[in-house]
């Protein structure tokens, strides 16, 4: 079946790297994404993944995939404050007009 | 540009009575997505629409969720005889289609809250 899962909570100091880690079962997820989620906001989409790709990199961010351990990370280089927020990641399930199942969101606190 | 736009952006019903949210897609994206954001389920995906039909519906929790969408544009998600167990972020997203990437651009969400 279809299942993402993510860390709840990370917490880091301002000027650090985050890393937002998450795991998936499908193997034959074809795109793999990252939102963000903002207090009160909807989501924006931040990035995304190709499943024959193992790295992407754009401005501070960059997208780690493990496709054998079916591991994705998020890096966020120089975390500010402006980057708390909630983080999902998501995968398209094969076959289901690509209809997204979400991980249940990590929650990213910056500190001075 | 225009995003998704979504309304109302709150809304507090009594139990048993019918709400209609309604999703404004970005113009010329002919995939609609519904999904609903609660505490206890997360993110899950509800009804996705190719212009006006709807060819996976997987996610309507109950037969008192039903949606339609006209001209291959707006949306409209009706909940019928409201529960508690409703009271959610219902989250609107379209694209340009459901092949290729086919990323999602989501609303700000219709909080809907059932007394």
């Amino acid at each position: 079946g279809e299942d993402v899962e993510q860390s709840l909570f990370l917490s880091v100091r301002e000027g650090d790297s985050s890393v937002i880690n998450c795991t998936y079962t499908d193997s034959s997820s074809t795109y793999l994404y990252w939102y963000k989620q903002e207090p009160g906001a909807g989501l924006q989409l931040l990035t995304y993944i190709f499943s024959n790709m193992d790295m992407k990199q754009d401005q501070r961010l960059t997208v780690l995939l493990n496709k054998k351990d079916k591991h994705l990370s998020l890096r966020i280089a120089d975390t500010q404050t402006g980057d708390s927020a909630i983080y999902f990641c998501a995968e398209i399930v094969p076959g289901g007009y690509n209809k997204l199942i979400f991980g249940a969101g990590t929650r990213l606190a910056v500190h001075p | 540009g225009a995003g998704v736009s979504q309304s109302p952006s709150n809304k507090v019903t009594e139990k048993g009575k019918d709400v209609e949210l309604r999703c404004d897609p970005i113009s010329g994206h002919t995939a609609l997505y519904w999904y609903r954001q609660s505490l206890g389920q997360g993110l899950e995906f509800l009804i996705y629409f190719q212009g006006n039909s709807a060819p996976d519906k997987s996610g309507l929790p109950s037969d008192r969720f039903s949606a339609e969408r006209t001209g291959g544009s707006v949306s409209t998600l009706t909940i019928q005889r409201t529960q508690q167990e409703d009271s959610a972020v219902y989250l609107c997203a379209s694209s340009l289609g459901f092949r290729g990437r086919g990323e999602q651009y989501f609303g700000p969400g219709t909080r809907l809250t059932v007394t």
